[in-house]
């Protein structure tokens, strides 16, 4: 079975670019989330989606950060414009229902130079 | 240079001997719990789960046990093996919502 697919798994790139951020969940699976995780401050839930709806993106950092999610197959995380605190690793994560066990991605690890 | 950071607690074992990792979970409500492990370069990968209507469950090499009286959750890893080196984080939800991860121990295996 597949599982949760996060793209790109690396990104390097200047400071004041857009960076867009890619999650396919795994089939079946309503509950979408997108966590931050960094040597300072853990693993940091920064927005979730339940039925492809946004449901708290109360961990959003700030306006610059942004998620979206289409449909059941498929969201993204942007970042415009990224700044070097953005660097960290971003994880996808899904489940059949919010409060069900989450499966994780692979993270995408972003570094702003 | 290097900024400060966590510093996750530390559990160092020796090969073969049996884990236990500790977690003090903050929500009496809390009805759901999870393991998760995580290995260098990749994501947290599910381990075991229990509820709250039960203090034991096992799976292969593992043992969650639940502590409702002192909120209290541990992990028992039996034999451990290289392979078991990894950051463990615990997680709880209540009431169907979204988990809340604890912020990980860090278990290194003596050869």
């Amino acid at each position: 079975d597949a599982g949760v697919i996060q793209s790109p798994r690396h990104e390097v790139t200047e400071m004041g670019q857009e960076v867009t951020l890619r999650c396919k969940p795994i089939s079946g699976h309503n509950s979408l989330f997108w966590y931050r995780q960094t040597m300072m401050r853990g693993l940091e839930l920064l927005i979730y989606f339940n039925n492809n709806v946004p449901i708290d993106d109360s961990g959003m950092p700030e306006d610059r950060f942004s998620a979206k999610m289409p449909n059941a197959s498929f969201s993204t995380l942007k970042i415009q414009p990224s700044e070097p605190r953005d660097s960290a690793v971003y994880f996808c994560a899904s489940s059949r229902g919010v409060g069900g066990p989450q499966h994780f991605g692979d993270g995408t690890r972003l570094s702003i130079l | 240079g290097e900024s400060v950071g966590l510093h996750l607690p530390t559990l160092s074992v020796q090969e073969g001997d049996n884990s236990i990792i500790n977690c003090a979970y903050s929500n009496s409500a809390s009805d759901y719990f999870i393991w998760y492990k995580q290995e260098s370069g990749k994501g947290p990968q599910f381990i075991i789960d229990i509820r709250s209507n039960m203090d034991k469950r096992q799976g292969q090499r593992v043992t969650v046990l639940l502590n409702k009286t002192v909120k209290h959750l541990s992990l028992q890893i039996a034999a451990t093996q290289p392979g078991d080196s990894a950051v463990y984080f615990c997680a709880e939800s209540w009431g169907a919502q979204k988990l809340v991860f604890g912020q990980g121990t860090r278990l290194t295996i003596n050869p």
